[in-house]
């Protein structure tokens, strides 16, 4: 199963772009790459799900580079309701499709 | 309005009594899985079903059962509860399963249910 690794945690001011970069050496050839944002008490929710090269959505941005061993959202002048935990997950190399599997995430901290 | 629901969403009760969590959804979505969120673990699959009465084990499915009857409900049932399985647990959906052919992550979580075993 393809792992995933991210900082523990991060700090920014409001209006400040965030990038925050996930490392997934062993990404499967049809892996795609995906991340969720999880505020305290809810459900995590989709954010942007990407193959290769770029993907932009409406909430962020998505970088991935040729070789896909990592990955980087991007998140443009984050606001205080930013705050919230960032998972970054890749789909199970087995090819089962059955799960997503998600570690313990990036914390994001938004102040003024 | 498109959503997973959860019921209840706090629980406390004692050890052995049998309860059920309830989770609906209204998106006539094939497949739902339950996980459990514990601090410092992340959150862990514990069952998850393809379709109607296709149901499989995820990570941590000791202690659990679940059920699919019908396409829109998915309980979750724990026959014997113990303090160990104090977590907070959600509920969720999708279209199809994550990383099938349609290559679609996304998942609909619901709001949760935080359960307290004494």
């Amino acid at each position: 199963l393809a792992k995933t690794t991210q900082p523990i945690s991060m700090d920014s001011y409001e209006g400040q772009e965030v990038n925050i970069t996930c490392s997934h050496n062993n990404i499967a050839t049809n892996d795609y790459i995906t991340w969720y944002q999880q505020f305290p008490s809810q459900g995590p929710r989709f954010i942007i799900q990407g193959y290769k090269t770029k993907v932009t959505n409406e909430v962020a941005s998505l970088f991935i580079p040729a070789d896909r061993k990592s990955s980087t959202l991007s998140l443009p002048r984050v606001s205080l309701s930013d705050t919230a935990v960032y998972y970054c997950l890749v789909g199970d190399e087995t090819g089962t499709a059955s799960k997503l599997t998600f570690g313990t995430g990036t914390r994001l901290q938004v102040t003024l | 309005e498109a959503q997973v629901t959860q019921n209840p969403r706090y629980l406390i009760t004692v050890t052995g009594k049998k309860l059920t969590v309830t989770c609906s959804q209204n998106m006539n979505h094939e497949y739902m899985s339950w996980y459990r969120q514990d601090p410092g673990l992340g959150l862990r699959q514990i069952y998850y079903s393809m379709n109607v009465e296709v149901t499989d084990k995820g990570d941590v499915p000791e202690g659990y059962k679940v059920s699919r009857k019908e396409k829109r409900n998915f309980p979750l049932i724990l026959e014997s509860p113990s303090p160990n399985q104090t977590s907070l647990y959600f509920c969720a959906s999708s279209l199809s399963p994550p990383g099938s052919r349609v290559a679609s992550y996304e998942q609909y979580f619901g709001p949760g249910t935080r359960l307290t075993v004494t």
